[in-house]
């Protein structure tokens, strides 16, 4: 079983659809989250970091569920610029990073 | 401007040739990292470092070589023992404190002649 793993997808919704993606961690000593984004052929960017309480930037929500270790990240009013493979990232206390293998999203007009 | 830059973007190697890839931060970073991606595929760690003249193996070391001479730099060495070197290369930098997250580079591109 992978340390991370994520839905590879595709998903592929309308303009203006709320989508969501999940992610499951197995390392219960897992200290932080993030959400990256990364484009065709591009390097994966920084989408937002995942806090305990939940939190939100705009049209996406990002939420942890530490007994479930579980965190999702949901779009809203999705554009077709939001398009890209979504990562999630795991840190553990010693510092390393363990990446998911990503999730597809296709917004079509 | 504060960031990341690998070089060069892309690099054909020819049969038996080690090649390096660079990887420069000016972001006072502690810790450097190395990932291979192959199309279609997530990110494999090859190589990190947390301090100077301090390196561990990731998931898949073999073939490849790195140092870390200077606290900015991370050079990572694709060597002849590396039979399948094609891929998409991406070296990121972070802060160890409060793990914070990864900031990458644009990529190198390695191909085979």
């Amino acid at each position: 079983r992978k340390e991370v793993e994520q839905d590879p997808g595709p998903f592929n919704v309308p303009e203006g659809a709320t989508v969501a993606f999940n992610c499951t961690y197995s390392n219960s000593a897992s200290q932080s989250f993030f959400w990256y984004r990364q484009d065709c052929r591009k390097e994966p960017k920084l989408l937002m970091s995942v806090y305990s309480s939940g939190n939100e930037d705009g049209r996406f929500t990002a939420q942890l569920n530490r007994a479930s270790q579980y965190i999702s990240l949901l779009i809203r009013d999705s554009k077709l610029s939001d398009s890209a493979t979504y990562l999630c990232v795991v840190n553990t206390n010693a510092g390393k990073s363990t990446f998911g293998d990503g999730t597809t999203l296709t917004v079509k007009p | 401007d504060g960031g990341i830059t690998q070089s060069p973007k892309y690099l054909f190697r020819k049969e038996g040739q080690n090649v390096t890839l660079s990887c420069e931060q000016n972001l006072n970073h502690d810790a450097m990292y190395w990932y291979r991606q192959d199309p279609g595929q997530g990110l494999r760690l090859i190589y990190y470092s947390q301090i100077v003249n301090d390196f561990q193996k990731g998931d898949i070391a073999e073939g490849y070589s790195v140092s870390r001479e200077k606290k900015e730099s991370f050079p990572l060495t694709v060597t002849s023992a590396q039979k399948n070197p094609t891929a998409f290369y991406l070296c990121a930098s972070s802060m160890i404190q409060d793990n914070q997250p990864q900031h990458f580079g644009d990529g190198t591109r390695l191909s085979i002649l």
